[in-house]
């Protein structure tokens, strides 16, 4: 199947910072990628749509302006943590579809804010 | 927008039992569901999937079963082994969302030896 690979695995960060999370899509185009968030014992909750060369469509809820998305070329998605903060600390996924409908996800990453 | 239930929220069985997790989603119109395993810090993995179109599909000791009118559709292990306990969420998408996937609460399967 498609890969998706997902950089970095793990991050610790202190309080106030921000965190870069990149999702590429290795072996085919993605103009759509999406971005989970899992907190622990819980389910992905959908977070943002990634659009290859336009703005992402957020879902409700998650503030467009701490969570930075920029899709700007078709294997590349990047999602910034900004002014990171504890409860922030989570397990960050994102996924990209090839031509099949079947969704692919990355390794994800694991965010802690200290 | 679609909302996805499922239950239960734990399931543990005995090595060799079947094991049944049902889901309900609220949007007729979404039309693809996907089931994955996930294990503990990894990325979820599909394990089977089905379409609308289709009310049954069986792969080795796993089915999927999809009830259109009712909105519901169920995941059946059998002849469950101590390698299947995990945490296995459900899904619903729209094709036309090119995979935008909206997930049940998941359920952790415990097999016990």
């Amino acid at each position: 199947g498609a890969v998706v690979s997902q950089h970095p695995s793990r991050v610790i960060c202190k309080s106030g910072t921000s965190v870069k999370i990149e999702c590429r899509s290795l072996d085919f185009q993605a103009t759509t990628m999406f971005w989970y968030r899992q907190f622990p014992k819980q389910s992905l909750m959908l977070m943002a749509t990634s659009n290859e060369g336009s703005k992402a469509t957020y879902e409700q809820g998650v503030e467009k302006d701490k969570f930075l998305i920029n899709h700007a070329s078709l294997t590349l998605s990047t999602l910034t943590v900004t002014s990171a903060h504890p409860e922030d600390s989570s397990f960050y996924i994102c996924s990209a579809n090839s031509l099949s409908t079947e969704a692919f996800f990355g390794q994800g990453t694991r965010l802690t804010v200290v | 927008g679609e909302n996805v239930e499922q239950h239960p929220s734990t399931l543990s069985v005995q090595e060799g039992d079947s094991a049944v997790i049902k889901c309900t989603y609220s949007d007729s119109a979404s039309n693809y569901f996907p089931w994955y395993k996930q294990e503990l810090g990894k990325r979820p993995q599909l394990i089977i999937d089905i379409r609308s179109n289709v009310g049954e599909k069986k792969d080795q000791r796993i089915a999927v079963t999809l009830n259109k009118t009712a909105k519901h559709f169920s995941l059946h292990i059998t002849e469950t082994q101590p390698e299947d306990s995990a945490v296995y969420f459900c899904a619903a998408s729209l094709n036309n969302q090119g995979g935008k996937l909206i997930f049940g609460q998941g359920t952790e399967l415990s097999v016990k030896p």
